[in-house]
């Protein structure tokens, strides 16, 4: 069974850092597109990056790039998202998913990590 | 830049059939997309890719009331026989110009 398990989201003050985790299981982990997308509440999902099998491609939607940096370990089968200069449009809840079609498009959702940005 | 158009709401009767549509903005109706389901307090599911020649692969377990077609720049998510847990908001997703994922505003689906 696919399992992505998010962690790391918090409370967050304006400009500050913030790295979230995924931790992936029952799949091998190496041969997929890994992807965040995130929520603000009560809102609807944007698209926020995806990186490559072997991490040698990364695309970020234009709202985070200069300040965010997707990584993965694939010994450890953890995918990450590194936040830095967080602003309050960030408050979301970052999901972790698991990329198909060359990374085009998701089949696998994790149940998400709650990021506040606020001072 | 590709944009998604969905319908914000729509309501159907138990054990009717619905058809929610994904509009693709000009210029990209080779597009494929996929559907995905996020029912209250269940989480986000993913239904199926559909593609332009309206083939589509479903996920794990979807049920057969669950389909997808296209129709030039539209991608269409079909639910027959409505039960009650139907009841979700409905995205679809596709990649965009410019190396970017996009979804869909999403459509709230109410099953009366």
């Amino acid at each position: 069974e696919v399992q992505l398990v998010e962690s790391g989201g918090n409370l967050v003050q304006p400009g500050g850092s913030l790295r979230l985790s995924c931790a992936a299981s029952g799949f091998t982990f190496s041969g997929f597109w890994m992807s965040w997308v995130r929520q603000p509440p009560g809102k609807g999902l944007e698209w926020v990056a995806n990186i490559k099998q072997d991490g040698s491609e990364k695309y970020y939607v234009d709202s985070v790039k200069g300040r965010f940096t997707i990584s993965r370990d694939n010994a450890q089968n953890s995918l990450y998202l590194q936040m830095t200069n967080v602003r309050p449009e960030d408050t979301a809840l970052y999901y972790c998913a698991r990329g198909i079609w060359f990374g085009e498009l998701i089949d696998y959702w994790g149940h998400g990590s709650l990021v506040t940005v606020s001072s | 830049q590709l944009v998604l158009t969905q319908s914000p709401s729509t309501s159907a009767s138990l054990g009717a059939s619905v058809r929610l549509t994904c509009t693709l903005s000009g210029g990209h109706s080779s597009s494929a997309i996929a559907w995905h389901q996020q029912q209250p307090e269940r989480g986000l599911r993913y239904l199926m890719k559909v593609n332009s020649d309206g083939s589509h692969v479903k996920g794990d377990e979807i049920p057969d009331r669950f389909s997808g077609s296209s129709s030039g720049t539209d991608r269409y998510l079909t639910i027959s026989s409505l039960q009650s847990e139907d009841e979700a908001d409905y995205y679809c997703q596709a990649w965009g110009t410019g190396f970017q994922g996009v979804f869909g505003g999403g459509t709230k689906l109410t099953v009366l």
